[in-house]
């Protein structure tokens, strides 16, 4: 399998602007994960998925971040309007059953807001 | 409180020495630990899981529970330059809900 592919792997956008981040999960997998990692806070739970619904989104900062996870295959974190303070490393991550609990990130998304 | 609490280090160690890394947790119900191991600029890796008290070994890597104190440990013998990384601690507080501690950095030296 390919893994957790996310995209894009670096983005640097103005204050303001829209910024969509992209996640696919491993095929099979069952949950989803975001987690957004600064050098001051490390690596933070946003929003987990299972079976393409949301669990716990007790981790999103504000109402500036929405999640969505449409099918099987893919999820989307979206950031509206970007602030800098936004700058950070955003990881996917999935799991399921023949994962046991082991928990596969993506790559990662680099984000830097001027 | 934070639910997963590290040392952020550095921790400098010689090579060939063994490196100890140490993590607590706050939530008394969590029944599963894990210890990542990020490389700079790269994403994290699980090396160890350990569900009860006592010690697992895995090759050069040992994970320590104490359950009773809310701790976590791993211990890398024979350390090796390689082994320079960011260590995170992992508790599983809820259903698959996976909280990180904020890393402690280990410097491996030749």
């Amino acid at each position: 399998d390919a893994g957790v592919i996310q995209s894009p792997r670096h983005e640097v956008t103005e204050m303001g602007q829209e910024v969509t981040l992209r996640c696919k999960p491993i095929s099979g997998h069952d949950y989803l994960f975001w987690y957004r990692q600064t050098m001051m806070r490390g690596l933070e739970l946003l929003i987990y998925f299972n079976n393409n619904v949301p669990i716990d989104d007790s981790g999103m900062p504000e109402d500036r971040f929405s999640a969505k996870m449409p099918n099987a295959s893919f999820s989307t974190l979206k950031i509206q309007p970007s602030e800098p303070r936004d700058s950070a490393v955003y990881f996917c991550a999935s799991t399921g059953l023949d994962s046991g609990n082991t928990i596969y990130f993506g790559e990662g998304s680099w984000l830097t807001v001027v | 409180q934070k639910e997963v609490e590290q040392n952020s280090g550095p921790l400098s160690v010689p090579e060939g020495a063994i490196a100890s890394l140490n993590c607590t947790y706050s939530d008394r119900g969590s029944q599963s630990f894990f210890w990542y191991r990020q490389y700079s600029g790269k994403s994290p890796e699980l090396i160890m899981s350990i569900y009860s008290n006592g010690d697992k070994e895995d090759g050069r890597f040992t994970a320590q529970l104490n359950k009773a104190s809310q701790y976590v440990s791993l211990l890398i013998r024979d350390s090796q330059p390689s082994d320079s990384a960011t260590y995170l601690c992992a508790v599983m507080t809820g259903f698959q809900k996976l909280v990180f501690g904020t890393g402690t950095r280990l410097l491996v030296s030749p």
